[in-house]
């Protein structure tokens, strides 16, 4: 079983459309949470944190429910400019310090 | 500097070459971390740093890896004897340890072995 899961899509949705991603983690002693965007051909970014109680940044909500191991990000509103693929992180200490652990990402398209 | 510097952008390389990728990590960043990403993949973790203690060098694929951080500030990956399943782009991130948001990334260097 993969550390971070995702489901890979693509999700083609309209603009102004909703849209939700969800990712899994197998770690239980994870201890924080990021979502990052990569454009085509270019280095992942950070997007957001994701907290425990949940937080949101304009248009986009991170959930986290650590009982289930489960992150989400959702995003209203989408623009054309969303389009991207978005990687589920999972940070862990290690013996050597703090790794990031990168999901194989979700494809977003937003079309007109 | 500003930000993650990466050289070269891209490196084409014959098979059984030796090729060296640089990382100068930003400054004051004492953690650097090396990743690859495969075509369509995720990113594959290779190997961490982190002051002055012993890398972290469970994801280095083949002893064909390695990696060294002169000086707590750059970083050279060298893969020896290049294969072309070696082909992919090799991203390098730093980070302030004891932060606990992200990384950031370089641009990454975009190697193919032919």
């Amino acid at each position: 079983r993969k550390e971070v899961e995702q489901d890979p899509g693509p999700f083609n949705v309209p603009e102004g459309a909703t849209v939700a991603f969800n990712c899994t983690y197998s770690n239980s002693a994870s201890q924080s949470f990021f979502w990052y965007r990569q454009d085509c051909r270019k280095e992942p970014k950070l997007l957001m944190s994701v907290y425990s109680s949940g937080n949101e940044d304009g248009r986009f909500t991170a959930q986290l429910n650590r009982a289930s191991q489960y992150i989400s990000l959702l995003i209203r509103d989408s623009k054309l400019s969303d389009s991207a693929t978005y990687l589920c992180v999972v940070r862990t200490v290690t013996g050597g310090g703090n790794k990031l652990t990168f999901g194989t990402g979700t494809q977003l398209k937003v079309e007109l | 500097g500003a930000g993650v510097s990466q050289s070269p952008s891209n490196k084409v390389t014959e098979k059984g070459k030796d090729v060296e990728l640089r990382c100068d990590p930003i400054s004051g960043h004492t953690a650097l971390y090396w990743y690859r990403q495969s075509l369509g993949q995720g990113l594959e973790f290779l190997i961490y740093f982190q002051g002055n203690s012993a890398p972290d060098k469970s994801g280095l694929p083949s002893d064909r890896f390695s990696a060294e951080r002169t000086g707590g500030s750059v970083s050279t990956l060298t893969i020896q004897r290049t294969q072309q399943e070696d082909s992919a782009v090799y991203l390098c991130a730093s980070s302030l340890v004891g932060r606990v948001d992200g990384y950031t990334f370089g641009s990454g260097t975009r190697l193919t072995v032919v």
